[in-house]
């Protein structure tokens, strides 16, 4: 079935540096991606929305300078947390949409990222 | 407004089966999703449906009406393994809207 590959698994990182996550379809082209992050024993809360070739569409309360979202290929996303802070540590997870089959959604492994 | 409403929490015993009930409305419906996640983990893909009807998948099966705006996932057989948080998701319109549910947190006891 088809595949997303979501890398770095897990990143520590000090208060004041980018980070950079990738998210690839692997034998599918995803014309759209979802971002979300989840913090422990909570469930997935969705952060935006990114279409290729356009600007991502953002859910309320998150900021778009602080997360930035390229989607320059039909097969990969990324999610850049800017001057990353302790309050953004959490599990950020992507997931794409297949419309070319029947299970539709497909979502990365997820990136535990750290912030000291 | 546009939103999906399943309970938070759910026990159940090992061997027993139990329904996960999820709500939506939604202005869009293209199809709804139900994904298994473990504490830590990315979602489990379980069932997609689009139709109306039963659908199922070994032990578990997934129901959908379109015109009641209602869903559940059955789990037959329980097992502990089976312990886990159940999102019931719509994905929506011309728009790909993807709405979610909060998720059921669901404990298998011996």
């Amino acid at each position: 079935g088809a595949v997303v590959s979501q890398h770095p698994s897990r990143v520590i990182c000090k208060s004041g540096t980018s980070v950079k996550i990738e998210c690839r379809s692997l034998d599918f082209q995803a014309t759209t991606m979802f971002w979300y992050r989840q913090f422990p024993k909570q469930s997935l809360m969705l952060m935006a929305t990114s279409n290729e070739g356009s600007k991502a569409t953002y859910e309320q309360g998150v900021e778009k300078d602080k997360f930035l979202i390229n989607h320059a290929s039909l097969t990969l996303s990324t999610l850049t947390v800017t001057s990353a802070h302790p309050e953004d540590s959490s599990f950020y997870i992507c997931s794409a949409l297949d419309t070319s089959t029947n299970e539709k959604l497909f979502f990365g492994s997820g990136t535990q990222l750290s912030v000291l | 407004g546009q939103n999906i409403d399943q309970p938070t929490e759910m026990t159940a015993t090992e061997g027993a089966i139990v329904q996960i009930n999820c709500t939506y409305q939604t202005s869009g419906f293209n199809g709804l999703f139900w994904y298994q996640q473990h504490a830590g983990e990315a979602p489990t893909f379980l069932s997609y449906n689009v139709l109306d009807g039963l659908e199922e998948k070994g032990r578990f099966s997934s129901f959908l009406s379109r015109s009641k705006g209602y869903s559940y996932l059955l789990l037959k057989e329980l097992q502990m393994k089976d312990s886990a948080s159940y999102l019931c998701l719509n994905y929506g319109g011309a728009t790909n809207k993807l709405i979610f549910g909060t998720g059921t947190l669901l404990a298998v006891q011996p």
